[in-house]
Protein backbone atom coordinates (compact mmCIF):
# COMPACT_ATOMS: atom_id res chain seq x y z
CA UNK A 1 0.00 0.00 0.00
CA UNK A 2 0.63 3.20 -0.91
CA UNK A 3 1.92 5.63 2.20
CA UNK A 4 2.35 8.94 2.11
CA UNK A 5 3.42 10.64 5.66
CA UNK A 6 3.01 14.32 7.00
CA UNK A 7 5.37 15.07 10.02
CA UNK A 8 2.39 16.73 12.44
CA UNK A 9 -1.25 16.17 12.52
CA UNK A 10 -2.00 19.14 14.38
CA UNK A 11 0.31 22.18 14.49
CA UNK A 12 -0.09 25.78 16.62
CA UNK A 13 2.31 28.60 15.45
CA UNK A 14 2.60 32.47 15.72
CA UNK A 15 1.97 34.98 13.35
CA UNK A 16 5.54 35.92 11.89
CA UNK A 17 7.18 32.46 12.31
CA UNK A 18 8.38 30.53 9.19
CA UNK A 19 6.52 27.09 9.31
CA UNK A 20 7.89 23.86 7.66
CA UNK A 21 5.40 21.13 6.63
CA UNK A 22 6.88 17.82 5.56
CA UNK A 23 5.36 15.41 3.54
CA UNK A 24 7.27 11.83 2.88
CA UNK A 25 5.68 9.24 0.21
CA UNK A 26 7.66 5.47 0.45
CA UNK A 27 6.42 4.34 -3.32
CA UNK A 28 8.95 6.11 -5.68
CA UNK A 29 6.51 8.37 -6.96
CA UNK A 30 7.18 11.07 -9.71
CA UNK A 31 4.28 13.54 -8.85
CA UNK A 32 3.77 15.58 -5.64
CA UNK A 33 1.24 18.30 -4.62
CA UNK A 34 0.27 20.02 -1.53
CA UNK A 35 -3.27 21.09 -1.16
CA UNK A 36 -5.22 23.32 1.73
CA UNK A 37 -8.42 22.18 2.73
CA UNK A 38 -11.55 25.05 4.33
CA UNK A 39 -15.17 24.81 5.04
CA UNK A 40 -17.16 25.40 1.62
CA UNK A 41 -14.31 25.70 -0.79
CA UNK A 42 -13.18 22.04 -0.74
CA UNK A 43 -9.17 21.62 -1.76
CA UNK A 44 -7.16 23.96 -3.50
CA UNK A 45 -4.04 23.24 -4.98
CA UNK A 46 -0.71 25.28 -3.58
CA UNK A 47 2.59 23.81 -5.22
CA UNK A 48 3.05 20.52 -7.47
CA UNK A 49 6.11 18.92 -8.37
CA UNK A 50 6.97 16.22 -11.04
CA UNK A 51 10.71 16.00 -10.33
CA UNK A 52 13.10 16.10 -7.69
CA UNK A 53 14.08 20.43 -7.64
CA UNK A 54 10.98 20.81 -10.10
CA UNK A 55 7.73 22.92 -8.80
CA UNK A 56 4.90 24.56 -10.23
CA UNK A 57 2.56 26.75 -8.73
CA UNK A 58 -1.21 25.80 -8.48
CA UNK A 59 -3.95 27.89 -7.99
CA UNK A 60 -3.07 29.80 -4.81
CA UNK A 61 0.69 30.13 -4.48
CA UNK A 62 0.73 33.56 -2.81
CA UNK A 63 2.60 33.12 0.77
CA UNK A 64 3.80 29.71 0.34
CA UNK A 65 7.23 28.42 -1.05
CA UNK A 66 7.88 24.80 -1.36
CA UNK A 67 11.26 22.21 -1.73
CA UNK A 68 11.69 19.39 -3.31
CA UNK A 69 15.35 18.19 -2.67
CA UNK A 70 14.90 14.42 -2.72
CA UNK A 71 12.13 12.39 -4.60
CA UNK A 72 10.02 11.16 -1.12
CA UNK A 73 10.24 14.73 0.43
CA UNK A 74 7.97 17.71 -0.84
CA UNK A 75 8.09 20.06 1.81
CA UNK A 76 5.96 23.19 2.05
CA UNK A 77 7.14 26.36 3.54
CA UNK A 78 4.83 29.15 4.73
CA UNK A 79 7.72 32.27 5.07
CA UNK A 80 5.92 34.42 7.84
CA UNK A 81 3.00 33.01 8.37
CA UNK A 82 -0.14 34.81 8.93
CA UNK A 83 -3.71 33.92 10.60
CA UNK A 84 -5.85 33.51 6.94
CA UNK A 85 -2.80 30.58 6.72
CA UNK A 86 -5.18 28.84 8.99
CA UNK A 87 -6.17 25.30 7.43
CA UNK A 88 -6.19 22.12 7.48
CA UNK A 89 -2.99 20.93 4.61
CA UNK A 90 -3.18 17.83 2.81
CA UNK A 91 -0.31 16.35 1.03
CA UNK A 92 -0.50 13.99 -1.82
CA UNK A 93 1.72 11.64 -4.41
CA UNK A 94 0.81 10.13 -7.56
CA UNK A 95 3.07 7.72 -10.12
CA UNK A 96 1.90 9.60 -13.11
CA UNK A 97 -0.67 11.75 -14.60
CA UNK A 98 -3.18 9.11 -14.73
CA UNK A 99 -2.71 7.39 -11.48
CA UNK A 100 -5.13 8.74 -8.54
CA UNK A 101 -3.37 10.76 -6.06
CA UNK A 102 -2.57 9.36 -2.78
CA UNK A 103 -3.21 11.80 0.48
CA UNK A 104 -1.42 11.99 3.64
CA UNK A 105 -3.40 12.54 6.70
CA UNK A 106 -3.29 15.90 6.64
CA UNK A 107 -1.95 18.55 8.98
CA UNK A 108 -4.67 20.90 10.90
CA UNK A 109 -2.33 24.17 10.82
CA UNK A 110 -3.49 26.98 13.83
CA UNK A 111 -1.92 30.46 13.33
CA UNK A 112 -2.10 32.66 16.27
CA UNK B 1 -9.93 25.97 -16.70
CA UNK B 2 -11.64 22.92 -14.99
CA UNK B 3 -14.20 23.60 -12.80
CA UNK B 4 -16.16 21.09 -10.60
CA UNK B 5 -19.43 21.90 -9.13
CA UNK B 6 -21.20 19.80 -6.43
CA UNK B 7 -24.33 21.32 -5.90
CA UNK B 8 -25.49 19.16 -2.45
CA UNK B 9 -23.80 20.70 0.56
CA UNK B 10 -25.74 17.88 2.80
CA UNK B 11 -27.48 14.88 2.53
CA UNK B 12 -29.11 12.43 4.72
CA UNK B 13 -30.13 8.76 3.43
CA UNK B 14 -31.68 6.13 5.80
CA UNK B 15 -29.39 2.59 5.58
CA UNK B 16 -29.65 0.01 3.18
CA UNK B 17 -30.80 2.82 0.77
CA UNK B 18 -28.67 3.87 -2.69
CA UNK B 19 -27.39 7.08 -2.32
CA UNK B 20 -26.32 9.44 -5.60
CA UNK B 21 -24.23 12.28 -5.02
CA UNK B 22 -24.39 14.40 -8.23
CA UNK B 23 -20.99 15.85 -10.08
CA UNK B 24 -21.28 18.45 -13.27
CA UNK B 25 -17.82 19.51 -14.63
CA UNK B 26 -16.90 21.77 -16.86
CA UNK B 27 -13.50 21.60 -19.13
CA UNK B 28 -12.19 22.15 -22.93
CA UNK B 29 -10.05 19.15 -22.77
CA UNK B 30 -10.72 16.47 -25.44
CA UNK B 31 -8.96 14.17 -22.63
CA UNK B 32 -9.68 13.76 -19.29
CA UNK B 33 -10.54 11.89 -15.77
CA UNK B 34 -12.85 12.20 -13.37
CA UNK B 35 -12.15 10.83 -9.59
CA UNK B 36 -14.45 10.40 -6.29
CA UNK B 37 -12.46 10.56 -2.53
CA UNK B 38 -14.29 10.16 0.45
CA UNK B 39 -13.24 12.13 3.24
CA UNK B 40 -14.16 10.86 6.83
CA UNK B 41 -14.35 12.83 9.93
CA UNK B 42 -11.04 11.66 10.62
CA UNK B 43 -9.74 13.71 7.79
CA UNK B 44 -7.70 11.03 5.40
CA UNK B 45 -8.86 11.57 1.81
CA UNK B 46 -9.77 8.33 0.77
CA UNK B 47 -9.62 7.10 -3.27
CA UNK B 48 -12.79 5.18 -4.39
CA UNK B 49 -13.35 5.22 -7.93
CA UNK B 50 -11.94 6.72 -11.76
CA UNK B 51 -13.41 7.31 -14.92
CA UNK B 52 -11.38 8.26 -17.94
CA UNK B 53 -13.28 10.59 -20.68
CA UNK B 54 -12.55 7.59 -23.44
CA UNK B 55 -13.91 4.83 -21.00
CA UNK B 56 -16.60 3.31 -23.04
CA UNK B 57 -18.20 1.54 -19.42
CA UNK B 58 -19.26 3.04 -16.44
CA UNK B 59 -16.68 2.36 -13.51
CA UNK B 60 -18.05 0.75 -10.65
CA UNK B 61 -15.72 -0.73 -7.77
CA UNK B 62 -17.50 -2.79 -5.30
CA UNK B 63 -20.59 -0.67 -4.06
CA UNK B 64 -19.79 1.89 -5.88
CA UNK B 65 -20.57 3.45 -9.56
CA UNK B 66 -19.98 6.38 -11.49
CA UNK B 67 -22.93 7.28 -13.62
CA UNK B 68 -21.30 9.05 -16.02
CA UNK B 69 -23.10 11.11 -18.70
CA UNK B 70 -20.40 12.45 -21.20
CA UNK B 71 -23.07 14.58 -23.35
CA UNK B 72 -24.33 16.03 -20.18
CA UNK B 73 -20.74 16.52 -18.50
CA UNK B 74 -21.71 14.85 -15.34
CA UNK B 75 -20.40 12.45 -13.37
CA UNK B 76 -22.44 11.13 -10.66
CA UNK B 77 -21.32 8.71 -7.83
CA UNK B 78 -23.84 6.15 -6.86
CA UNK B 79 -23.41 4.35 -3.41
CA UNK B 80 -25.76 1.22 -3.58
CA UNK B 81 -26.85 -0.64 -0.09
CA UNK B 82 -25.56 2.60 1.71
CA UNK B 83 -24.12 1.65 5.70
CA UNK B 84 -23.21 3.62 8.85
CA UNK B 85 -19.44 3.54 7.50
CA UNK B 86 -20.40 5.69 4.65
CA UNK B 87 -20.98 8.71 6.28
CA UNK B 88 -18.16 11.02 5.49
CA UNK B 89 -17.60 13.89 2.88
CA UNK B 90 -17.53 12.98 -0.28
CA UNK B 91 -15.33 15.19 -3.07
CA UNK B 92 -15.41 15.03 -7.19
CA UNK B 93 -12.63 16.06 -8.86
CA UNK B 94 -11.19 16.33 -12.32
CA UNK B 95 -7.45 16.31 -14.05
CA UNK B 96 -7.07 17.01 -17.35
CA UNK B 97 -4.84 14.48 -19.06
CA UNK B 98 -2.39 17.06 -21.00
CA UNK B 99 1.52 17.81 -19.91
CA UNK B 100 1.30 20.37 -17.69
CA UNK B 101 -2.80 19.87 -16.31
CA UNK B 102 -2.42 17.06 -14.50
CA UNK B 103 -3.03 18.38 -11.03
CA UNK B 104 -6.95 17.57 -9.77
CA UNK B 105 -9.59 20.22 -9.43
CA UNK B 106 -11.85 19.59 -7.25
CA UNK B 107 -15.61 20.68 -6.27
CA UNK B 108 -17.26 21.17 -2.59
CA UNK B 109 -18.26 18.54 -1.07
CA UNK B 110 -21.00 16.52 -0.27
CA UNK B 111 -21.60 15.58 3.15
CA UNK B 112 -23.38 12.35 3.51
CA UNK B 113 -25.19 11.16 6.51
CA UNK B 114 -26.13 7.44 7.02
CA UNK B 115 -29.26 7.66 9.61
CA UNK B 116 -29.81 4.05 11.25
Amino acid sequence: DVKVTQSSRYLVKRTGEKVFLECVQDMDHENMFWYRQDPGLGLRLIYFSYDVKMKEKGDIPEGYSVSREKKERFSLILESASTNQTSMYLCASSPDSHQPQHFGDGTRLSIL
Amino acid sequence: AQKITQTQPGMFVQEKEAVTLDCTYDTSDPSYGLFWYKQPSSGEMIFLIYQGSYDQQNATEGRYSLNFQKARKSANLVISASQLGDSAMYFCAMRGANFGNEKLTFGTGTRLTIIP
